[in-house]
């Protein structure tokens, strides 16, 4: 296990159309999060995992998307009817929890970049 | 509201130089801040923590609560160190991270 693996890596799609992205997270960690990175941006948090339970959603995550972690190891993040706006550099975390309001560190995979044409 | 602002986009430098990168941020509570960085071509990855208070590759960040910052420092820059530099903020009750827009720094030889 070499770190939090993405697939694909890029993806071009047209105005419209759906797209799903896969995340593998570090084998043994419980806690799986999504972001979303736009040009000149910082990453934003779209979405949390704790095991296989969606336990936070931002109100960006519009209802064109959704993500799942069905058995609370990979996940996946899908956009339906997709936009322009939506085109981003995808990032999945994952971290290994040691207690409910304390840090752990999220490692990061190293991103989807989404574009719609 | 929960915020992180880096005000600056770029900061260049020569090798050898001091650098300081900014990072205010807006929390209620007691915060947990974070610098992370990504080289060129690399992944995200945590460069420091405030908690922990050490020094990474030369870096260090000290919280300052009264000016609700968290500057990153280092006495003399390397050329390695150019890289995408973000602070970023840990929002406990949600367990997610806020990130500043980011800086790149810019190490000349």
């Amino acid at each position: 296990d070499t770190g939090v693996s993405q697939d694909p890596r890029h993806k071009i799609t047209k105005r419209g159309q759906n797209v799903t992205f896969r995340c593998d997270p570090i084998s043994e960690h419980n806690r799986l999060y999504w972001y979303r990175q736009t040009l000149g941006q910082g990453p934003e948090f779209l979405t949390y995992f704790q095991n296989e339970a969606q336990l936070e959603k931002s109100r960006l995550l519009s209802d064109r998307f959704s993500a799942e972690r069905p058995k609370g190891s990979f996940s996946t993040l899908e956009i339906q009817r997709t936009e322009q706006g939506d085109s981003a550099m995808y990032l999945c975390a994952s971290s290994l929890e040691s207690g409910r309001d304390s840090y752990n560190e999220q490692f990061f995979g190293p991103g989807t970049r989404l574009t719609v044409l | 509201a929960q915020r992180v602002t880096q005000p600056e986009k770029l900061l260049s430098v020569f090798k050898g130089a001091p650098v300081e990168l900014k990072c205010n941020y807006s929390y209620s509570g007691s915060p947990e801040l974070f610098w992370y960085v990504q080289y060129s071509r690399q992944r995200l990855q945590l460069l420091l923590r405030h908690i922990s208070r050490e020094s990474i590759k030369g870096f260090t960040a000290d919280l300052n609560k009264g000016e609700t910052s968290f500057h990153l420092k280092k006495p003399f820059a390397q050329e390695e160190d150019s890289a995408m530099y973000y602070c970023a903020l840990f929002s406990g009750g949600y367990n997610k991270l806020i990130f500043g827009a980011g800086t790149r720094l810019a190490v000349h030889p």
